[in-house]
């Protein structure tokens, strides 16, 4: 069946980086884009990042360009978000989901909690 | 970037009963409309995509139906296990994909 494990999350300062990681299993990795999707607290979900099956296109949100990267590990089976210049207002839980169509999330891990504060 | 709004924000329905949810794009997505339930604590969970087709494993008793701007989410008879926040998202414009707010839907 299909499994979507993440790990990395935690506390850390405004400015800061962290790196949240999601170790993907039951299905062919390879051949699904990939998506972050993260949930503030009290609020719903917002989409923050796109990665295509192969890696080699990446879409992201207006709120995170140029601060967070996402990227795959093929070998690995694994997708990878990077969070620099983190503010407050990234506080919140953080799902890695697998695409279906490059549409809808089909799998949802059960989320990372980041949070920002001094 | 497409706006999506759920209504109502909260619902307060009785066991057994009917619920009924809507979503409205701030312009058309066609069908490309996804239906999510997300309960506290746990990954979110498909249920609808293509505005009415139930994902693999969804109870029959859960519906979608719409197109273009006015889409519904219908829940049939309600369990116990069905009171959650649900979400809309659209995917016909992308970047960004876009969810409604949300719609919590509690026991009466």
């Amino acid at each position: 069946q299909v499994q979507l494990v993440e790990s990395g999350g935690g506390v850390v300062q405004p400015g800061k980086s962290l790196r949240l990681s999601c170790a993907a299993s039951g299905f062919t990795f390879s051949s699904y884009a990939m998506h972050w999707v993260r949930q503030a607290p009290g609020k719903g979900l917002e989409w923050v990042a796109l990665i295509s099956w192969d890696g080699t296109n990446t879409f992201y949100a207006d709120s995170v360009k140029g601060r967070f990267t996402i990227s795959r590990d093929i070998s690995r089976s694994t997708l990878y978000l990077q969070l620099n210049s983190l503010r407050p207002e990234d506080t919140g839980v953080y799902f890695c989901a697998k695409d279906l169509s490059y549409g809808y999330f089909d799998y949802w891990a059960q989320g990372a909690l980041v949070s920002v504060s001094s | 970037e497409i706006v999506m709004t759920q209504s109502p924000a909260t619902l307060s329905v009785s066991p057994g009963e009917r619920a009924t949810l809507s979503c409205r794009a701030s312009q058309s997505v066609s069908n490309k409309l996804a239906w999510y339930q997300h309960k506290p604590g746990q990954a979110p969970r498909l249920l609808i995509y293509a505005a009415s087709a139930r994902a693999a494993g969804i109870p029959a008793r859960f519906s979608g139906s719409g197109s273009g701007t006015e889409f519904t989410l219908t829940i049939s008879s309600l369990q116990s296990e069905d009171f959650a926040v649900y979400y809309c998202q659209q995917y016909d414009h992308w970047p960004p994909y876009t969810f409604g707010q949300g719609t919590k839907l509690e026991i009466k």
